[in-house]
């Protein structure tokens, strides 16, 4: 499978623990992006890397969010100090070289937070 | 801000019916348009993007999407739905000189019954 891979599928934490999600995007792709999704909404953009360099953060990424790129291959996506408010599920995407080009997502991550 | 309408929320449909679902979009300078479907149980895939050029559009599966600069819109169509196109559908945007992020709408549901 050459598509975009994540992992954990799912998680469950409690209140006040920190969790880490991994995004492989496909290989040569060079744009990643994190978009979170509650239900009934559609997805909402976090944050995107141009290679390694973190281009845009939305202000729905409150300081308790971090991602990182650091090689510029995959990505993780840190939440420290979990709240129920952050129940949702967790979007990967990559894309090719240039803007405007089609994203392709990942299956995602589903936080549960009790 | 930018912001996308999608004016169906749940669609219910009998097979070899027609579609079309209401996608509108808050935004004046140039945009690439896209459809994301979704079926149960799976990723987000594209169905269709609009970059430049006809604004007529043909995805996979026999939608299609026109885009009407004038009215802001780029909704999606089918001429007769099958059983198999039950999915939720997602129109997003993507504002060329601002940013690389997607703007997604909230979604449609759509529930075609043989």
């Amino acid at each position: 499978d050459t598509g975009v891979s994540q992992n954990p599928r799912h998680k469950i934490t409690k209140r006040g623990q920190n969790v880490t999600f991994r995004c492989d995007p496909i290989s040569e792709h060079n744009r990643l992006y994190w978009y979170r999704q509650t239900l009934g909404q559609g997805p909402e953009f976090l944050t995107y890397f141009q290679n390694e360099a973190q281009l845009e953060k939305s202000r729905l990424l409150s300081d308790r969010f971090s991602a990182e790129r650091p090689k510029g291959s995959f990505s993780t996506l840190e939440i420290q100090r979990t709240e129920q408010g952050d129940s949702a599920m967790y979007l990967c995407a990559s894309s090719f070289r240039d803007r405007g080009r089609e994203q392709f997502f990942g299956p995602g991550t589903r936080l549960t937070v009790l | 801000a930018q912001s996308v309408s999608q004016h169906n929320h749940h669609v219910i449909l009998s097979e070899a019916a027609s579609l079309e679902l209401g996608c509108n979009y808050s935004y004046g300078g140039t945009v690439n348009l896209f459809w994301y479907v979704q079926y149960p149980g799976q990723h987000l895939q594209l169905l269709l993007k609009y970059f430049s050029g006809d604004p007529l559009v043909k995805g996979i599966k026999g939608f299609e999407a026109e885009f009407i600069k004038s009215k802001f819109s780029f909704n999606l169509r089918k001429p007769s739905v099958q059983w198999s196109d039950t999915a939720e559908y997602f129109c997003a945007v993507k504002a060329l000189r601002d940013t690389d992020k997607l703007i997604f709408g909230t979604g449609t549901r759509l529930q075609v019954f043989p």
